[in-house]
């Protein structure tokens, strides 16, 4: 079974518009964290978010936020106000146990964002 | 802030030669190293995750024998693909983390084609 799912593969919006990319994850572990990478078409990936299972609160960074509920499993990322420069591919990753284990990836969201 | 530097960015090699990718922590030192594989429009699949000084542990489905990974000092770390043949062509990129409750820094990525 995935660990991590992302059941968009592809989204598609114009700018301006918000868009939630969806994960959900799977573990026994009480101690895990959780991450949102983006991989812009150069293929190097770039750090957004951790978030330990121990903290719930949501977290806003600029359009960025992201909704953390243990009750559904579920860390979604939203991006308001989205622009032609968040098209990328967004990987939502898993860490279980202590921290320092190897990450485990989703299997990505392709966002597209057209002027 | 860390930085791991991963070269070559890009190799072409022929079918039946090896290849040496370099991932070296910069600015501090990586207790833990991980590689992963990335086909095409694809997630970042774990390959192995290797500790300084000790041998490299494999996921299920890797040949050790074919990725050969070395970590022998605390700021560099090489994935050797030997004998590659085009199916071996994927995105290459290794991640360090410096301890437990550190994060981690992913190098830039490998492209390596094999012709």
């Amino acid at each position: 079974a995935q660990k991590v799912t992302q059941a968009q593969t592809e989204i598609s919006v114009v700018e301006k518009e918000d868009v939630t990319l969806d994960c959900v994850y799977e573990t026994r572990d009480t101690t895990y964290y959780l991450f949102w990478y983006k991989q812009p078409p150069s293929g190097e990936l770039v750090f957004l978010i951790r978030r330990n299972s121990f903290d719930e609160q949501n977290e806003i960074s600029g359009r960025y936020s992201w909704n953390f509920q243990k009750s559904t499993s579920s860390f979604n990322f939203t991006i308001t106000a989205s622009q032609v420069v968040d098209s990328a591919v967004y990987f939502c990753a898993l860490s279980e146990g202590q921290a320092g284990t190897a990450l485990i990836f989703g299997k990505g969201t392709t966002l597209s964002v057209s002027s | 802030g860390a930085v791991v530097s991963q070269h070559p960015s890009r190799v072409i090699c022929k079918s039946g030669t090896s290849v040496k990718i370099e991932c070296r922590s910069l600015d501090f030192q990586a207790t833990t190293m991980f590689w992963y594989r990335q086909f095409p429009k694809q997630s970042l699949m774990l390959m192995a995750t290797s500790n300084e000084g000790s041998k490299a542990t494999y996921e299920q489905g890797v040949e050790k024998d074919k990725f050969l990974i070395n970590h022998a000092s605390l700021t560099l770390s090489t994935l050797t693909v030997t004998s590659a043949h085009p199916e071996d062509s994927s995105f290459y990129i290794c991640s360090a983390i410096q301890g437990a409750n550190y994060g981690y820094t992913f190098g830039s990525g490998t492209r390596l084609t094999v012709v």
